[in-house]
């Protein structure tokens, strides 16, 4: 058990409904990542967080916002659902720099946008 | 900028045979390299990875994996083969800069068969 669980596990949406997906960890580290995985593409970083207020944007960030209210909690917005944004969304944390430090999974959250 | 490639979407071996799944990188500056895997319906956990230093990078269940400049590789291996190791496993690349993201590839698929 990494210490990182991810709410809902699963969810079907239908489209223009905004959804909010949710990462909390129990470790207290710093550094926290929202992914989303798709067939062919691997995984892709959408936000990232290195402390609370304080986050980023990754590789596929349009359509989707982040906050970071807690050092534990990262919650990962879709402000109006589309299908192109059907996928499976990873939650990870890491104790350090994200270029160098291993990253902690959660399970993941199946989200399908109808 | 930086990039993975893992040719092909799917590895099937034997039991007891050697594993090997290859990942070639692109990175413009000194490159840090992980492998991850993923069981199904799980998220992903580290397998190894080479930061600096020795450039053959011994891993979890028995996995390896070296580092080769010279042909920008990143290659994991494993001498036999066993059937818990059926998964997904992806190569990551990341660079020397604090601001550096983790990009992964797209995946292989792993089967053993009986």
């Amino acid at each position: 058990d990494a210490g990182i669980t991810q709410s809902p596990r699963h969810k079907v949406t239908e489209t223009g409904t905004p959804v909010t997906l949710r990462c909390h960890q129990t470790e207290n580290h710093r550094y926290m990542y929202w992914y989303r995985q798709d067939p062919g593409h691997g995984l892709r970083l959408i936000h990232y967080s290195y402390g609370v207020k304080d986050t980023d944007k990754g590789e596929v960030s349009d359509g989707y916002s982040v906050s970071r209210s807690k050092t534990e909690d990262f919650l990962l917005t879709l402000e109006s659902a589309t299908s192109s944004q059907t996928s499976v969304y990873f939650c990870a944390y890491s104790g350090g720099p994200l270029n160098t430090d291993t990253q902690y999974f959660g399970p993941g959250t199946r989200l399908t946008v109808l | 900028a930086q990039s993975v490639t893992q040719l092909g979407s799917h590895v099937s071996v034997s039991e007891g045979a050697l594993v090997l799944l290859r990942c070639n990188y692109s990175s413009s500056v000194p490159p840090y390299l992980f492998w991850y895997v993923q069981y199904p319906n799980q998220g992903l956990q580290l397998l190894l990875k080479y930061t600096t230093g020795a450039t053959l990078v011994k891993g979890i269940n028995g996995f390896e994996a070296e580092f080769k400049k010279s042909e920008t590789s990143f290659h994991l291996t494993k001498p036999s083969a066993h059937m818990s190791d059926a998964a997904e496993y992806f190569c990551a690349v990341s660079g020397s800069g604090a601001n550096s993201k983790l990009t992964f590839g797209k995946g292989i698929t792993l089967s053993v068969r009986p």
